[in-house]
């Protein structure tokens, strides 16, 4: 167990619908990445969490937003979706960003959303 | 070309077997290399951590970094009906931003 928690663990919406996700860090963590897994596939950076400011983005549209909350909590919110969102969708605390083990990732459980 | 590329498998091997699995990269950036496990239906496990070329070995798990070469590979020896599950490697470095990127998962089956 990692102690960072997602909610719900799934998902069912439907095409045009919005949503949102969930992740609480793990103890003394101050960063939260989100990540987008499709079936068979590795997980894809949506985009990071730094002390409640954005710290990088994927390649991912601007109908995918986020927030990070005082206690470092985060939302992943996605608006409009669209059917190619169907994955697990994965968070990610770590000690900080920048170099050594203040990179070291530790993963969720995931919420899985279906988009109908 | 992928930032990352890994070999998606299956692989298939019986008890008891070594086991090799790896990945290549492109960006000479990358200096913090990771293997996580990944069961079905379940977040990533941390297996390995190692910054930078060498070797670094965790009971039955042997990770291997050759950044000349830019090729990583984890090594697991005595292999377990509990190892099956995918195996993703992954990696991050200062690229303009800390941002780690995964290969695609090498699922692995090892048979009793």
């Amino acid at each position: 167990e990692t102690g960072v928690t997602q909610s719900p663990t799934h998902l069912i919406k439907t095409r045009g619908q919005q949503v949102t996700l969930r992740c609480s860090s793990q103890s003394g963590h101050n960063t939260v990445s989100w990540y987008q897994q499709a079936l068979g596939q590795g997980p894809q950076f949506i985009f990071q969490y730094y002390r409640e400011e954005e710290n990088g983005r994927g390649n991912f549209p601007p109908r995918f937003s986020g927030l990070q909350f005082p206690n470092y909590s985060s939302e992943l919110n996605v608006n409009a979706l669209e059917l190619d969102d169907s994955a697990l969708y994965l968070c990610a605390s770590s000690l900080g960003t920048g170099g050594q083990t203040k990179n070291i990732q530790y993963f969720g459980a995931g919420t899985r959303l279906s988009v109908l | 070309q992928k930032e990352v590329e890994q070999d998606p498998g299956p692989l298939s091997v019986p008890e008891g077997a070594i086991v090799s699995l790896n990945c290549t990269y492109s960006n000479s950036a990358f200096q913090y290399f990771m293997w996580y496990r990944q069961y079905s239906r379940k977040g990533p496990e941390l297996l390995m951590y190692t910054y930078s070329s060498g070797n670094k070995e965790d009971g039955r798990f042997t990770a291997q970094v050759d950044k000349s070469s830019k090729y990583i590979s984890l090594f697991i020896r005595d292999s377990q009906p509990s190892d099956s599950a995918t195996y993703l490697c992954a990696m991050t470095g200062n690229t303009g931003g800390f941002k780690t990127i995964f290969g695609a998962g090498t699922r692995l089956f090892v048979k009793a």
